[in-house]
């Protein structure tokens, strides 16, 4: 079984903090990938990675950065946490499209509460 | 305008009902995605598909290219169906984005 890992399931972090969302997939996939979830707003992407070291800004990167030093591991980063970044986070990894089955695997998801 | 168009936003049933829900996309993809997403967050991938139709139990998406339009179907509804549903389109430039959802709740 495909596995993607989010570090953790529910965070409280303070207004300025810097915060790291640790996202984990175990079946080798290229792509990767990080969205929030909102009410009303359905999931939009913030970043994706198609290859270790690579990154590509989604519909919403602003606040938002990325690291993928290893292929199994796409950490978002939040420099300066603020209100408006509470949200639930997910994260989703697939083969490239054209490698056979694309499909996505998800995270079980982070629901961050910045105050 | 959002690339990727969900239709109905919400939908009510009885359980026992034939469900349809649609999908709409504006631009080129290589395959689309319908996922079920249950309250708490936990988000399953149901289909992938890139043409045609797939069936799997009581569940049957279908694509049509030349219409950039997929369905996703649900026979025989049951409350345990009640989720939501979301497509997703993988898109040319590797993006993956998603439609807004449908809220879909099926009453004994």
């Amino acid at each position: 079984d495909v596995k993607v890992t989010q570090s953790s399931r529910y965070l409280v972090k303070r207004t300025g903090e810097k915060v790291f969302l640790e996202c984990v997939q175990d079946m080798d996939h290229e792509n990767m990938f990080w969205y929030r979830q909102d009410p009303g707003l359905g999931l939009r992407l913030i970043y994706f990675s198609y290859d270790v070291k690579m990154k590509e800004k989604g519909d919403i990167p602003e606040g938002y950065s990325v690291s993928r030093e290893k292929k199994e591991r796409f950490s978002l980063i939040l420099e300066s946490a603020s209100t408006n970044q509470t949200s639930m986070y997910l994260c989703a990894s697939s083969l490239y499209p054209g490698q056979g089955d694309t499909e996505a695997f998800f995270g079980q998801g982070t629901r961050l509460t910045v105050v | 305008k959002n690339e990727v168009e969900q239709s109905p936003q919400n939908l009510t049933a009885q359980e026992g009902e034939f469900i349809t829900i649609n999908c709409s996309y504006s631009v080129g993809i290589s395959a689309l995605h319908w996922l079920q997403q249950h309250p708490g967050g936990g988000i399953v991938s149901l289909f992938m598909l890139s043409s045609g139709k797939k069936k799997h139990g009581r569940l049957i998406a279908t694509i049509n290219i030349q219409e950039k339009h997929s369905s996703l179907h649900i026979t025989a509804s049951h409350p345990r169906d009640s989720a939501v549903y979301i497509c997703a389109a993988y898109l040319l430039t590797d993006k993956l984005i998603f439609g807004t959802g449908t809220r879909l709740q099926v009453f004994p």
